[in-house]
């Protein structure tokens, strides 16, 4: 069973400045998908990045980028200029090729300090 | 873009009573809905998983007469919790994939008293 590791329950960054959410996950499928989700104060859902296995090129959008490493299985977020409003939890998440299902990760509490 | 709606955003119910929790796609046919639970300061964990027309797929340890799953049409499922106990208690989502993506509901806070 495909399993995804958050190895950093918290985390904390400056305004501004960069910050760096692991993920780790284990699979022996060569299709899937991978998603970074984040969880504000709300609790609603908002789907911030998603990167398909086939694909070499990390994904980007504006400032949050991922360096996807499929060998080692790993799939780090990266969030530049962090601001205020990216204080939330962070989900890390699997979807096979096969299924529709996503599996989340533990959760990374991230905070952003002005 | 898509929308889930999701009913009601908090209830209170007391021991021994059902309640029913309804996830609406808005503006697109939802065939399949995922049900998680979050327990607070803790993940997503998939309950179930309903496909319209079908009978829904729960995952181990979920037990299928306590959380009653209906998807009778493409843009409903619901979710029925009966005989609530108070450790029922917890935040339930629904989520219906769409184009290889999700689209979430705005979840349930649920308390049994």
């Amino acid at each position: 069973a495909q399993t995804v590791t958050q190895s950093q329950p918290e985390m904390s960054v400056q305004e501004a400045e960069t910050v760096t959410l692991s993920c780790t996950y284990d699979t022996s499928e060569s299709d899937y998908y991978l998603f970074w989700y984040k969880q504000p104060p709300s609790r609603q859902m908002i789907l911030v990045i998603r990167q398909e296995a086939y694909k070499q090129q990390n994904a980007t959008e504006n400032r949050f980028s991922v360096n996807f490493q499929k060998a080692a299985k790993s799939f780090s977020l990266k969030i530049s200029d962090s601001q205020l409003g990216d204080a939330a939890m962070y989900f890390c998440a699997y979807r096979s090729g096969n299924t529709d299902k996503l599996i989340f990760g533990t959760g990374t509490r991230l905070q952003v300090f002005p | 873009g898509a929308v889930v709606s999701q009913h009601p955003s908090r209830v209170i119910c007391k021991s021994g009573t059902s309640v029913k929790i309804e996830c609406r796609s808005l503006d697109f046919q939802a065939t399949t809905m995922f049900w998680y639970r979050q327990f607070p300061k803790q993940s997503l964990m998939l309950m179930a998983t309903s496909n319209e027309g079908s009978k829904a797929t729960y995952e181990q340890g979920v037990e299928k007469d306590k959380f009653l799953i209906n998807h009778a049409s493409l843009t409903l499922s619901t979710l029925t919790v009966t005989s609530a106990h108070p450790e029922d208690s917890s935040f339930y989502i629904c989520s219906a994939s769409l184009n290889y993506g999700y689209t979430f509901g705005s979840g349930t806070r649920l308390t049994v008293v």
